[in-house]
């Protein structure tokens, strides 16, 4: 899988975006981009997923540059318990195995 | 929601003691995974499972085993606990919607060895 780098930590206000950059700049072409996060030790969650197009659902967007290289994690309005740890994973279309780094550590403040 | 279990949750154990965590699913999913994480530490895949009676070793090497006789149970044993084997060992299972690929995790075992 391709290598991934995230920014260590970052603070966010409650009720703001939290913009979670991530950079994979050795991404192939059947390589999706994956977001899961990790509340406390708990088991980590499934956020969102894309190839090349802007994703969105109920948790959060995705927004993947044209070139692939990077992509962004949107929570549109932050709450206190999206404190969590985020993981920005690429992985094989076909390939079913996770490969977790060391992720960002968002804290929301109130 | 996914439906993924972890008995027990936290296990307090002496040294050289037999110990199995159990983890089992209800989605009928045929792919699973056990991981280990250390506070504070990343996610280390240590096996996989992608069907009955397949088992592999995952990225990082473990002492432990693990068995798939049923879909729905993927047991993890560990022969002779060690005070090195203290972690938290989190099992998943994956499916494949129409969305793509989605992973499960269970809430995880919190294994102490003393």
């Amino acid at each position: 899988d391709a290598k991934t780098t995230q920014p260590p930590s970052m603070d966010c206000a409650e009720g703001r975006a939290a913009n979670l950059p991530c950079n994979h700049s050795t991404i192939s072409g059947n390589e999706y981009v994956y977001w899961y996060r990790q509340i406390h030790s708990q088991g980590p969650q499934y956020i969102i997923h894309g190839l090349k197009n802007n994703e969105t659902n109920e948790m959060a967007s995705l927004i993947i540059t044209e070139d692939r290289k990077s992509s962004t994690l949107i929570l549109p309005h932050a709450t206190l318990r999206d404190t969590a740890v985020y993981y920005c994973i690429v992985r094989v279309g076909g390939d079913y195995k996770l490969s977790f780094g060391a992720g960002t550590t968002v804290t929301v403040r109130a | 929601e996914a439906d993924i279990y972890q008995t027990p949750r936290y296990l307090v154990i002496g040294t050289g003691k037999k110990i199995t965590l159990e983890c089992s699913q209800t989605m009928g999913h045929d792919k699973m995974y056990w991981y280990q994480q250390d506070p504070g530490m990343e996610l280390h895949l240590i096996h996989y499972s992608y069907g009955v009676n397949s088992t592999e070793k995952g990225d990082l090497s473990s002492e432990s085993t693990v068995s798939r006789i049923r879909t729905e149970h993927f047991p993890l044993t560990l022969e002779s606990a060690r005070p090195s084997h203290t972690s938290q060992y989190l099992c998943a299972s994956t499916t494949l919607t129409r969305r793509g690929i989605e992973q499960y995790f269970g809430p995880g075992t919190r294994l102490t060895v003393t």
